[in-house]
């Protein structure tokens, strides 16, 4: 079964908590990403992750930070979260090239206040 | 500067109707184009994809075209359904390589009702 996992579903913090997002993929994809969704605009490419230890900022990088150990998982850090970091975090994986469809997670909704 | 847009932003149908949603962008170059459903509260599906120029897909009651001269793709569904009801997102690649970017439309929100 081809499935992005991602938890929590919902998260509240307070402003200058740290903040741990975790997804995991069952295909054993190579590329990872993290995005955020904000109404009225498109996802955000945070962070993408070509394979373990090999990750490069995207569009959106400051204030996160990422960790990828396994294949399987990518982690995304909050550190001392920011209220305008409240938003729906979205993690994806695909195979590598950017032709390749990307399988979403269901999102985890962060508000920090 | 978006280089993707959606139109209309959103759009209500009645169900068995049909719909026509456009997709406009200024991504150079242009690799691929892809539809995604986004469900409320749920995470991207992908519906298809499109690569040549006047590419024409057809996935059940969703059919697309992609115009490469003019930067523009549709995607029409056919007898829409309640189930229907969602955000339709349009992604185009500026290339198919590992190093491509994905560049996302902000969505049309279709809600089809009975």
């Amino acid at each position: 079964d081809m499935k992005v996992t991602q938890m929590p579903r919902y998260l509240i913090k307070r402003m200058g908590e740290n903040v741990l997002l975790e997804c995991g993929q069952d295909m054993s994809h190579e590329t990872m990403y993290w995005y955020r969704q904000d109404p009225g605009l498109g996802l955000q490419l945070i962070y993408i992750s070509y394979d373990v230890d090999s990750n490069s900022e995207g569009d959106i990088p400051k204030g996160y930070r990422v960790s990828r150990k396994k294949r399987e998982h990518f982690s995304l850090i909050l550190d001392s979260a920011k209220t305008n970091q409240t938003s729906v975090y979205f993690c994806a994986s695909s195979l590598r090239g950017s032709q390749n469809t990307l399988y979403f997670g269901a999102g985890t909704r962060l508000s920090v206040l | 500067k978006t280089q993707v847009e959606q139109s209309p932003q959103s759009l209500v149908v009645r169900q068995g109707e049909n719909c026509v949603l456009q997709c406009n962008y200024s991504v150079t170059p242009d690799n691929h184009l892809r539809w995604f459903k986004q469900d409320t509260g749920k995470g991207l599906v992908s519906l298809t994809v499109l690569v040549h120029e006047n590419d024409k897909t057809s996935n059940g009651r969703y059919s697309a075209t992609l115009d490469k001269d003019a930067k523009h793709s549709t995607l029409h569904i056919t007898a829409t359904l309640l189930d229907d009801t969602a955000t339709y997102i349009c992604v185009v690649g500026d290339r198919g390589s590992a190093l491509g970017r994905l560049h996302f439309g902000a969505g049309t929100q279709l809600i089809v009702i009975p």
